[in-house]
């Protein structure tokens, strides 16, 4: 069974350009879930996504926003980079919304450069 | 507002000893607390978790103990092995949640 795969590996822009980075979920799971792991931070959750719709956001500005497909692979755009957007973003799926007992299951993550 | 905190950023141990990582969690609701294990360059992987009506949840070298009038919960890992170096995250998560809660991690390094 595929993890969950995301693309791409590293990306690097600069100040005021935007960023659109790719996720696909494990097969089965409809839930994705986006967290930013900046430096010396723990796991932020950023979005979370199900069935096509977002369902809840984290204390994260407008600039970043995303979406789901049908296939439920999803991505995540940052518009309008700033240099503390440089981080990890890591992809996460799950059947349906996580719970303790319904864990969720990562990707490799994206490693976003801010020049 | 951090409600999962992990205060101990790093911790280095010698192969074949105990390894004891330390979380604390502010928020009274949760209900559900796991350990995700993560390597360089790979995404973070469940490793264990317990449900607030235990207070010890055993997997092989791995437990994890939950003090609920403290709200602080330990993983050891008996014995270290060098595989066993990474990073290692506390997670929470209510019955209401809709999201995993993480501490900001601590580094293992088992020293052989």
């Amino acid at each position: 069974e595929a993890g969950v795969t995301q693309s791409p590996t590293h990306l690097i822009k600069t100040r005021g350009q935007q960023a659109t980075l790719r996720c696909s979920p494990i097969s089965g799971h409809t839930s994705v879930y986006w967290y930013q792991q900046a430096l010396g931070l723990g796991l932020q959750f950023l979005l979370w996504y199900d069935e096509g719709e977002e369902r809840n956001r984290g204390n994260f500005p407008p600039r970043f926003s995303g979406r789901q497909f049908p296939n439920y692979s999803s991505e995540l755009n940052v518009n309008a980079l700033e240099l503390e957007d440089s981080a990890l973003y890591l992809c996460a799926s799950s059947q349906v919304r996580v719970t303790g007992a319904n864990v969720l299951t990562f990707g490799a993550g994206s490693r976003l450069t801010v020049l | 507002d951090q409600q999962v905190k992990q205060n101990s950023p790093s911790l280095s141990v010698q192969e074949g000893r105990i390894s004891i990582l330390n979380c604390d969690y502010t928020n009274s609701m949760f209900d559900y607390f796991l350990w995700y294990k993560k390597y360089p360059a790979e995404g973070p992987t469940f490793l264990i978790s317990i449900s607030s009506i235990k207070d010890k949840n055993e997997d092989g070298r791995f437990t994890v103990f939950l003090n609920k009038s403290a709200k602080h919960l330990s993983l050891h890992i008996v014995p270290s092995q060098p595989g066993d170096s990474a990073v290692y995250f506390c997670a929470a998560i209510g019955s209401n949640d809709y999201k995993l809660s993480f501490g900001a991690g601590t580094t293992v390094t088992v020293r052989a």
